[in-house]
């Protein structure tokens, strides 16, 4: 299993300011993936980045205000950036085992923005 | 676009109950199911992971079943116990790194 930490586990942020969450795994992979929980509701991918690329961000996510970085194989960060209340959710980035597509998932940003 | 649903969305059970979560998903082209758990505010633990070509997955009190065709997985929970109560989520992967998506979940709780 792929072990990931995630940092920090959770923040309580004034809005208008950014918060960037780290996400280190413990063996190299092509893809991190990051993902948003919203109160009470499933996980909603914002985007999945590649290392040496410009990260794919899904419909309804723009770079300007989850910019996301990539330097190498084990770490990534994800930046929320000039937050609003509706920005309050777990953050959680994850990767696939590539033998088998397995998901494994850090442990998680509580995010509150107040 | 792949579907997934999940019912009961919260159950609450007596502690050693045998209990059954369910999983739907509308498209049966998939290349795996996974279960995860999930404790309030937390991220996801991996529970079990059943490939398309199996029937079922089974780890210690756990045991995951797969019916790809009628598009169901159902989560068995043997002996049920307080520690188990936690969000319990299913998660389809139907091809490709990006394709994975997530029921809404089973909130479980176990009474002592």
């Amino acid at each position: 299993s792929a072990v990931i930490s995630q940092k920090p586990s959770r923040d309580i942020c004034q809005r208008g300011t950014s918060l960037t969450i780290q996400c280190q795994v413990d063996s190299q992979v092509t893809m991190m993936f990051w993902y948003r929980q919203q109160p009470g509701q499933s996980l909603t991918l914002i985007a999945t980045a590649n290392q040496g690329s410009e990260a794919t961000y899904e419909s309804g996510f723009v770079i300007d205000k989850f910019p996301i970085s990539r330097p190498n194989l084990t770490f990534s960060t994800l930046t929320v950036s000039n937050m609003s209340p509706e920005d309050s959710s777990i953050y959680l980035c994850s990767v696939l085992r590539q033998e088998n597509t397995e998901a494994f998932f850090g442990q998680g940003t509580r995010l509150t923005v107040v | 676009k792949q579907e997934v649903t999940q019912i009961p969305a919260a159950l609450s059970v007596p502690e050693g109950e045998n209990l059954v979560l369910n999983c739907s998903f509308t498209d049966s082209a998939i290349y795996n199911l996974q279960w995860f758990r999930q404790d309030p505010g937390k991220g996801l633990t991996s529970l079990l992971l059943i490939q398309s070509s199996q029937r079922e997955q089974t780890s210690g009190r756990l045991n995951a079943s797969l019916d790809k065709s009628s598009g169901r997985s159902t989560l068995y929970i043997a002996a049920s116990q307080p520690g188990d109560s936690a969000t319990y989520l299913c998660a389809v992967n139907s091809g490709g790194y990006q394709k994975v998506t997530f029921g809404t979940g089973t909130k479980l709780q176990v009474i002592p």
